[in-house]
């Protein structure tokens, strides 16, 4: 069965330090690509999407992510975090074979210390 | 413009009684998606409702679960009798185009805290 992957569970980090955080899927077709952001008391909200093209992709408040196909991996980045960036983070995709749904990694609680 | 609110938002329940949740879209959005997530792990897919037709229930655990959509506008998701593996958040989610989790149009709620003593 398809699945999404997220290696860490929880990370802390200082404001300013540099954050990636690991996606993998396991499906060798066409996929879909997500992060989502839910900020404390908030909805799930979508942080970049990644279809086609460039591999590299950007994403609002200074977020990026990687498609790297080889490693089946969909890494995101931010050079710098800020405070405000704590939340938990999902990465989330959809398989060509069934648009009708994400799959979900378990979640990242991303913790800024100021 | 209101955003899914989802009703309520926090419910604690014991094993064997009922629960139902709410969730309303955004208004004009025919797709309406639950999904689940339990103790802290990945968020599950429960189903996706067209309008009021059930367009994909794979997710669904089991029939103790039934998701219902009358006329299209609000659903409600009751679980009879609840069991302590039930416990978790419910989220819903909503998408005027059918292919939103392609374009990542979808839009969620904040879900509903379901706890099962």
């Amino acid at each position: 069965a398809q699945s999404v992957s997220q290696h860490n569970h929880h990370v802390i980090l200082s404001e300013a330090a540099s954050l990636e955080l690991g996606c993998n899927y396991s499906y060798g077709g066409t996929v879909n690509l997500f992060w989502y952001v839910q900020y404390p008391g908030q909805h799930l909200q979508l942080l970049l999407k990644y279809f086609s093209g460039d591999p590299l992709v950007k994403g609002i408040k200074g977020f990026e992510a990687e498609f790297i196909k080889s490693k089946f991996s969909f890494n995101l980045r931010k050079p710098s975090v800020q405070w405000s960036d704590t939340a938990e983070y999902f990465c989330a995709v959809s398989f060509s074979y069934n648009f009708n749904k994400f799959y979900f990694g378990s979640g990242t609680k991303l913790n800024v210390k100021p | 413009e209101a955003g899914v609110t989802q009703f309520p938002s926090h419910s604690v329940i014991e094993k064997g009684q009922t629960v139902t949740l709410r969730c309303d879209p955004i208004s004009g959005h025919d797709n309406l998606y639950w999904y689940r997530r339990v103790m802290g792990k990945e968020i599950k897919f429960l189903l996706h409702f067209v309008k009021e037709s059930k367009q994909d229930e794979s997710g669904m655990p089991n029939n103790r679960f039934l998701a219902e959509r009358t006329g299209g506008t609000y659903s409600t998701l009751k679980v009879q009798p609840a069991e302590l593996e039930d416990s978790g958040v419910y989220f819903c989610a909503s998408s005027q185009d059918r292919l939103a989790v392609v374009t990542g149009e979808l839009f969620f709620g904040e879900g509903s805290r379901l706890t099962v003593l």
